[in-house]
């Protein structure tokens, strides 16, 4: 199993330009979850998908949108990206969505917006 | 809204020190996670605490939860070049879970 997948793993953009990163899992998982890691702040949650078909806010969505695609897929789109959102993203996943549930990352995009 | 905090932000160790770092909510937790990232990798789940004053070892890994539920540690015993890292606690918010900044441990060898 290769569990969390990201694409791509670097991505360099200008300021107003859109792109959509991508995430997958192989472990059968109901919940997704798209965070973002900046320096000293730890990782905070963009938004989630607590199943198939359903997302909704995490703590900074604003200038983000998402896709549940399918139940293995969930993407995030940037639609007119700025500096301020020069960061590190992080996708993971867990069972059930229930507190207590391990969540298991993938290996990031690392995005940096000129 | 609540808050999760970690202390020391940064801490370095000589190989075969201690270690300590804390983490402090501004609110009763009903359970606590703790990640290990690695310098350029991803968050690894390492362990939850969920009864108060539950402490779990895993090797030279020791981790507590405070009594009021409110604050959680994890201690390394004889540190090695291998744990060095950030290391995140992270308590429930809503349906979600809200990370701490993490610290970063450095290990001289």
């Amino acid at each position: 199993n290769a569990g969390v997948t990201q694409t791509p793993k670097f991505q360099v953009l200008k300021t107003g330009q859109s792109m959509t990163l991508q995430c997958a899992q192989d472990m059968n998982h109901n919940s997704m979850y798209w965070y973002r890691q900046d320096p000293g702040m730890g990782l905070r949650l963009i938004y989630y998908s607590a199943s198939e078909g359903t997302t909704d806010k995490g703590e900074v969505p604003n200038g983000y949108n998402v896709s549940r695609l399918n139940k293995r897929e969930f993407s995030l789109r940037l639609e007119s990206a700025a500096p301020s959102q020069t960061s590190v993203y992080f996708c993971a996943s867990s069972e059930t969505g229930f507190l207590g549930d391990t969540q298991y990352f993938g290996p990031g995009t690392r995005l940096t917006v000129l | 809204g609540q808050q999760v905090m970690q202390i020391p932000q940064y801490q370095h160790v000589q190989e075969g020190e201690d270690f300590t770092t804390y983490c402090n909510s501004s609110t009763t937790l009903s359970n606590i996670q703790w990640y290990k990232q690695r310098p350029g990798g991803h968050p690894v789940f390492l362990i939850q605490l969920v009864k108060s004053g539950e402490v779990k070892k895993q090797k030279r890994l020791t981790f507590q939860f405070g009594e009021a539920k409110k604050n959680s540690s994890l201690h390394i015993t004889a540190t090695q070049t291998t744990d060095v890292g950030t290391y995140f606690c992270a308590g429930p918010r809503g349906q979600n879970f809200v990370f701490g900044p993490g610290t970063r441990l450095s290990v001289l060898p």
